[in-house]
């Protein structure tokens, strides 16, 4: 059984599209995050929700948007995409304290 | 800030060696301290987590903190070529999130 799983695994898009990236975990877990991995491979939170309340928004431009319908859910949609938002992009997913996360598969982004 | 630094590597170690792998971090509230591993092209996937003072084993892992000097620690032994993948240290942010190192690479050679 897939713990943590993204839909799709690969998008490639140009300029000014908008996309969403759809995550789902059945682990139970409350807590639901979004990270970005650049090419440098530094990654970097962007979203958390717990029980579908947003816990974390980190300096993420506006047109980045996440969205929880539940707690086994979490999508992010990206409008007006630029060349800049290439990257990876994990959703994870934890319980409670200490927090570990456990991360889905990734979505790779190329915007064109 | 708060930041967790890596060395980038590679660090390169021979097969059946301890591979040592180092991290420090910089806010000193932090209580739980983790190891991923990330294969390339990859996700990250967790090698465990240490919380107390002390070292913690997990089979051919085990990972030492420090807290007075804000270090952590990973020592992998008997290195194997499939351990070869990018190590990420990641420190709890009191925020139900973690801060990610860079992440050192390391290659076990054969």
């Amino acid at each position: 059984d897939t713990a943590v799983s993204q839909t799709p695994k690969y998008l490639v898009t140009q300029m000014g599209n908008d996309k969403s990236i759809k995550c789902e975990q059945n682990l139970g877990h409350d807590t639901m995050y979004w990270y970005k991995q650049d090419s440098k491979k530094f990654l970097k939170i962007m979203f958390s929700y717990n029980n579908k309340e947003l816990i974390i928004n980190e300096t993420v431009p506006n047109r980045f948007s996440p969205k929880s319908p539940d707690k086994a859910h979490l999508n992010l949609h990206i409008n007006s995409l630029e060349l800049g938002d290439s990257a990876v992009y994990f959703c994870a997913s934890s319980q409670n304290y200490p927090y570990e996360q456990y991360f889905g598969p990734g979505t790779r982004l190329t915007v064109t | 800030q708060k930041e967790v630094e890596q060395n980038s590597g590679p660090l390169s170690v021979p097969e059946g060696a301890i591979a040592s792998l180092n991290c420090t971090y910089s806010d000193r509230g932090s209580q739980s301290f983790f190891w991923y591993r990330q294969y390339s092209g990859k996700s990250p996937e967790l090698i465990m987590f240490i919380y107390s003072n002390g070292d913690k084993e997990d089979g051919r892992f085990t990972a030492q903190l420090n807290k007075a000097s804000q270090y952590v620690s990973l020592l992998i032994r008997d290195s194997q070529p499939s351990d070869s993948a990018t190590y990420l240290c990641a420190v709890d942010t009191g925020r139900r999130a973690l801060t990610f190192g860079s992440g050192t690479r390391l290659q076990v050679q054969p």
